[in-house]
C-alpha cells in the first residue's frame, strides 16, 4: 500500500494563478482532510470530507475549494493564489474521525 | 470555536534529561491524539486517549488524559537524540456534530547530545 500520496511536492505560483493539489489514499478510508502548516501556527484544518460526495469547511476554508467524487481522491483547489497561501499543505486520511490520521508527505507551496 | 493550547512552544534538553509537553483545551474533549513530526517530515500518530484520567505508556513515553478531559500531557523519560521533533496534541470536541480535530501549535523538542 502506498498510503497517502500528495502531488506535487513543491510548487511556486504567481499571485492570481490557480492550481490543484492532489491527494490520494489506497486504504479505503472514509475520512479525509486538508491542513495547512505555517511556522508557529501548528496544523489548521482547511476542509474535510466524511465520505464520497460529502465535504465541509474547517477552520481556514477561504480561498480553497474541495470535492470528493471518489473515496480515494480528495483534491484541493486554490482559486486565485495569494501570498498568504504560502504554506506547507498536508492531506490526511482516516477510517473515521475517532481514529488515527495518516498524513501524506506534504506539498510546499510558495506564492510570489 | 474550540481552542487547543500547547506549552511550551520550544524545549531544549540535554540528552538523558526528561521532557514534558502540556495540552489544554477550551472545551471538553471526547478524545485526544498525539502526533510527532520530525524535521522536514509529516505528522505521525503516536497514541489516542479516550477515557477520563487515562494513562498510557509507550516505552519511554507516558501520555495522560485529565480527569475533566480538558487537558493532556506527554512525558518523555531520559530523552535521546531520536526524540527530536515537534510534538502535537489534537483534540476532538465532544459537542454534537463535530467532525474536526483541532491541533495545538506544537512543542519543538531539541536534544543536545
Amino acid at each position: 500500500n502506498a498510503g497517502v500520496t500528495q502531488t506535487p511536492k513543491f510548487q511556486v505560483l504567481k499571485t492570481g494563478q490557480s492550481m490543484t493539489l492532489q491527494c490520494a489514499q489506497d486504504m479505503n478510508h472514509e475520512y479525509m482532510s486538508w491542513y495547512r502548516q505555517d511556522p508557529g501556527m501548528g496544523l489548521r484544518l482547511i476542509h474535510y470530507s466524511v465520505g464520497a460526495g460529502i465535504t465541509d469547511q474547517g477552520e481556514v476554508p477561504n480561498g480553497y475549494n474541495v470535492s470528493r467524487s471518489t473515496t480515494e481522491d480528495f483534491p484541493l483547489r486554490l482559486l486565485s493564489a495569494a501570498p498568504s497561501q504560502t504554506s506547507v499543505y498536508f492531506c490526511a486520511s482516516s477510517p473515521g474521525l475517532h481514529y488515527e490520521q495518516y498524513f501524506g508527505p506534504g506539498t510546499r507551496l510558495t506564492v510570489t | 470555536g474550540q481552542q487547543v493550547m500547547q506549552i511550551p512552544q520550544y524545549q531544549h534538553v540535554q540528552e538523558g534529561e526528561d521532557f514534558t509537553t502540556y495540552c489544554n483545551s477550551s472545551t471538553t474533549l471526547s478524545n485526544i491524539q498525539w502526533y510527532k513530526q520530525r524535521p522536514g517530515g509529516h505528522p505521525v500518530f503516536l497514541i489516542q486517549l479516550v477515557k477520563s484520567g487515562e494513562v498510557k505508556k509507550q516505552k519511554r513515553l507516558t501520555f495522560q488524559f485529565g480527569e475533566a478531559k480538558k487537558n493532556s500531557s506527554l512525558h518523555i523519560t531520559a530523552t535521546q537524540t531520536t526524540d527530536v521533533g515537534t510534538y502535537f496534541c489534537a483534540g476532538e470536541d465532544s459537542g454534537a456534530g463535530s467532525y474536526q480535530l483541532t491541533f495545538g501549535k506544537g512543542t519543538k523538542l531539541s536534544v543536545i547530545p
